[in-house]
C-alpha cells in the first residue's frame, strides 16, 4: 500500500525558479528518501534524510523532515531544464519496506 | 562501474503466456526489491528479498512469484499475464543497515501484454 501523499501533483515554473514539492507520511519512519525518475526510466536516489534530522542540503537540493507533522519537503534551487522529471518521497519503515509517495510531476521552462 | 541490470528492457507477451524478468546487481547487496509502475504512479512493491529470506506484500497478486538463486541475481516470474499486469518492472537493491537502506534501480522491464 501507498504511504505517502505529495503535492502537488504536478509543477511547471520557469528555468532558474526554485521548485518546493511536498510529501506526508502517515506511520513512523527510520529514513524519508526522495528520488527522480525521468520518463520510462528507473528512480535516482537524490536524498536521505534520517528521521533524528530536521534539515540536509545536497547541492541544489534541500530537504526537510517534521516528524511531528510526518511531512517532508524537497527544494530544488535555480532550477534547470534538465530537472524536468518526476520527484518521488519514499519511507522506510519496517523489515526493509519502503513506501513510495504519488509523486510530483516538475516540469521546467527553458 | 557497479550497477543493477535489468533483461530485456521491453518485453512483449501473451495474455496468459508465463514471462519471466530478469535482475542482476553487482553492488553486493543483500536486499533485491521488486517493484511494478503503472504509468503515472507511484512504484508499487511486490516483494523483497533480504540474502534469502522471501518477503511478500500483502497485495501481491499469486499469479506474481520470485526467485533468487544467489545473491547477484533476482526473477520475477509472472505465471499468466493479465492486461492489467502491463507496466514497468523495477529490479532495486539496498545494503542492509538499519538506518540507511538507499536503493539503487535498474532501468525497468516495460512489459506489454497482448
Amino acid at each position: 500500500s501507498q504511504q505517502g501523499e505529495e503535492d502537488p501533483q504536478a509543477l511547471s515554473i520557469q528555468e532558474g525558479e526554485n521548485a518546493t514539492m511536498n510529501c506526508s507520511y502517515k506511520t513512523s519512519i527510520n529514513n524519508l528518501q526522495w528520488y527522480r525518475q525521468n520518463s520510462g526510466r528507473g528512480l535516482v536516489h537524490l536524498i536521505l534524510i534520517r528521521s533524528n534530522e530536521r534539515e540536509k542540503h545536497s547541492g541544489r537540493l534541500r530537504v526537510t523532515l517534521d516528524t511531528s507533522k510526518k511531512s517532508s519537503s524537497l527544494l530544488i534551487t535555480a532550477s534547470r531544464a534538465a530537472d524536468t522529471a518526476s520527484y518521488f518521497c519514499a519511507t522506510l519503515i519496517l523489515n526493509n519496506d519502503m513506501r513510495f509517495g504519488a509523486g510530483t510531476r516538475l516540469t521546467v521552462k527553458p | 562501474d557497479a550497477m543493477v541490470i535489468q533483461n530485456p528492457r521491453y518485453q512483449v507477451t501473451q495474455f496468459g503466456k508465463p514471462v519471466t524478468l530478469s535482475c542482476s546487481q553487482t553492488l553486493n547487496h543483500n536486499v533485491m526489491y521488486w517493484y511494478q509502475q503503472k504509468s503515472s504512479q507511484a512504484p508499487k512493491l511486490l516483494f523483497h528479498y533480504y540474502d534469502k529470506d522471501f518477503n511478500n506484500e500483502a497485495d501481491t497478486p499469486d499469479n506474481f512469484q520470485s526467485r533468487r538463486p544467489n545473491t547477484s541475481f533476482c526473477f520475477l516470474d509472472i505465471r499468466s499475464p493479465g492486461l492489467g499486469d502491463a507496466a514497468m518492472y523495477l529490479c532495486a537493491t539496498s545494503s542492509r543497515g538499519w538506518q540507511e537502506h538507499e536503493q539503487f534501480f535498474g532501468p525497468g522491464t516495460r512489459l506489454t501484454v497482448l
